[in-house]
């Protein structure tokens, strides 16, 4: 079945230390993005890529970082300088992130990062 | 962004249809209407979009008024599965990549 698999479900944080979450799509999506949601919140724009090797800054990329290496792949590091990571973050593609383009974006199951 | 207002809450009897309004006023001509719901600690699954002519799909109807300023989410049977916060969302078009606003959704809860 074609998907997004995020991992891990939980994470768990030190404080001072990067952690990198993982997604990968098998949709052949060019599209690929990353959000955060904090509880009873709405969805923030960390990062987004439109094709392999390009990747653009959303709403709140302060403290995170992404590569694209491939095109089924797009990671999110959170770093240290990130203050406040407890969230739920979650991954999505679509086709094309063309501004003519009306497919939807698909999303993982998310992963919960949490501070120890 | 055009902004979307819907109901903070609604219930519904299991077996029965389920129907969700949203309003979009200030949506643009050609600005689609998305539909996601969300199952606690699960990621958004999107359920059915359209533009001007009514929709469907195995998992829901979709009806947009005429002059588009409203559209309303069928669930034709309803089940205690679908108990989840619906998200009505209209993309913004005119960035290039597409950004998803989720607002405060709906919160179906479909009870026995």
């Amino acid at each position: 079945d074609g998907g997004i698999t995020q991992s891990p479900k939980y994470l768990f944080r030190k404080e001072g230390q990067n952690v990198t979450l993982s997604c990968e799509q098998n949709l052949n999506h060019d599209a690929m993005y990353w959000y955060r949601q904090d509880p009873g919140q709405g969805l923030r724009l960390i990062y987004y890529s439109q094709i392999v090797n390009d990747f653009q800054k959303g709403d709140i990329a302060e403290g995170y970082s992404v590569s694209r290496e491939k095109k089924e792949s797009f990671p999110l590091t959170v770093t240290s300088a990130q203050k406040n990571p407890t969230a739920f973050y979650l991954c999505a593609s679509t086709i094309s992130a063309r501004i003519d383009s009306n497919q939807p974006q698909h999303f993982g199951d998310g992963t919960r990062l949490s501070i120890l | 962004d055009a902004k979307t207002t819907q109901p903070p809450s609604m219930d519904c009897a299991e077996g029965r249809a389920a129907n969700l309004p949203c309003n979009h006023s200030t949506i643009s001509g050609n600005e689609y209407v998305y539909w996601y719901r969300q199952i606690h600690s699960q990621g958004p699954q999107y359920i059915i979009h359209g533009l001007k002519n009514n929709e469907t799909n195995e998992m829901a109807s979709l009806i947009i008024t005429e002059d588009r300023k409203s559209s309303t989410l069928i669930l034709p049977h309803a089940t205690l599965r679908d108990t989840a916060v619906y998200y009505c969302i209209v993309r913004v078009k005119r960035t290039s990549y597409g950004k998803l606003t989720f607002g405060q959704g709906t919160i179906l809860t479909v009870h026995p």
